[in-house]
């Protein structure tokens, strides 16, 4: 059972470099979210997605794109590294009230 | 300004014992709560939630209790073994909305053997 699966798991990025954090689920859940977790902070909310087709901003968006092709599929991308972007990056998808985090992305920009 | 707050950042505890895990939350509007497990290197798992129509919601070793009036939750794990040495962290949202899930910062749980 997959689940929620995130690509890469790590990633060194230099400054101003881009790139697409990719996320997909099997489970056929409508809501979808991409979180970044900071040392010692809780899960920040950067953009979800109710549906194919919606997507809106989280806490967090600055920095940031989504897209929202297919229930499956939800990339985050990064056009202009910082190096306040340098965090772990959580996906995950909800169907009703629990939600399923993929493992996580270890990002580092330098 | 952080809606939900988990005030300890580390517990430790005895092998056996109990553990109390600690969650307050400002916005009146959520009704859910959630509570999730996180190990390192992976992602957090979902351990335990309780509807804010309940006060109480039990699951093997883990149980979570609400009070509504006081805006305050708790997870209590009894008894505590070596392998619940993660980070926990509380979570809430509004059913019905888009359900957002507001994580607080997570308490750092050591179990001692």
């Amino acid at each position: 059972n997959a689940g929620v699966t995130q690509t890469p798991k790590f990633r060194i990025l230099k400054i101003g470099q881009s790139m697409t954090l990719q996320c997909t689920q099997d489970m056929n859940h409508n809501y979808m979210y991409w979180y970044r977790q900071d040392p010692g902070m809780g899960l920040k909310l950067i953009y979800y997605s109710v549906g194919a087709g919606i997507t809106d901003k989280g806490e967090v968006p600055n920095g940031y794109n989504v897209s929202r092709s297919t229930t499956e599929d939800f990339p985050l991308r990064l056009e202009l590294a910082a190096p306040s972007q340098t965090s772990v990056y959580f996906c995950a998808s909800k169907k009703n009230t629990e939600a399923f985090f993929g493992q996580g992305t270890r990002l580092t920009v330098v | 300004d952080q809606q939900v707050k988990q005030n300890s950042p580390s517990l430790s505890v005895q092998e056996g014992r109990i553990s109390i895990l600690n969650c307050d939350y400002t916005n009146s509007m959520f009704d859910y709560f959630l509570w999730y497990k996180k190990y390192p290197a992976e992602g957090p798992t979902f351990l335990i939630s309780i509807s804010s129509i309940k006060d109480k919601n039990e699951d093997g070793r883990f149980t979570v209790f609400l009070n509504k009036s006081a805006k305050h939750l708790s997870l209590h794990i009894v008894p505590s073994q070596p392998g619940d040495s993660a980070v926990y962290f509380c979570a809430a949202s509004v059913v019905g909305s888009q359900g957002n899930l507001i994580f607080g910062k997570g308490t750092k749980l050591s179990v001692k053997p």
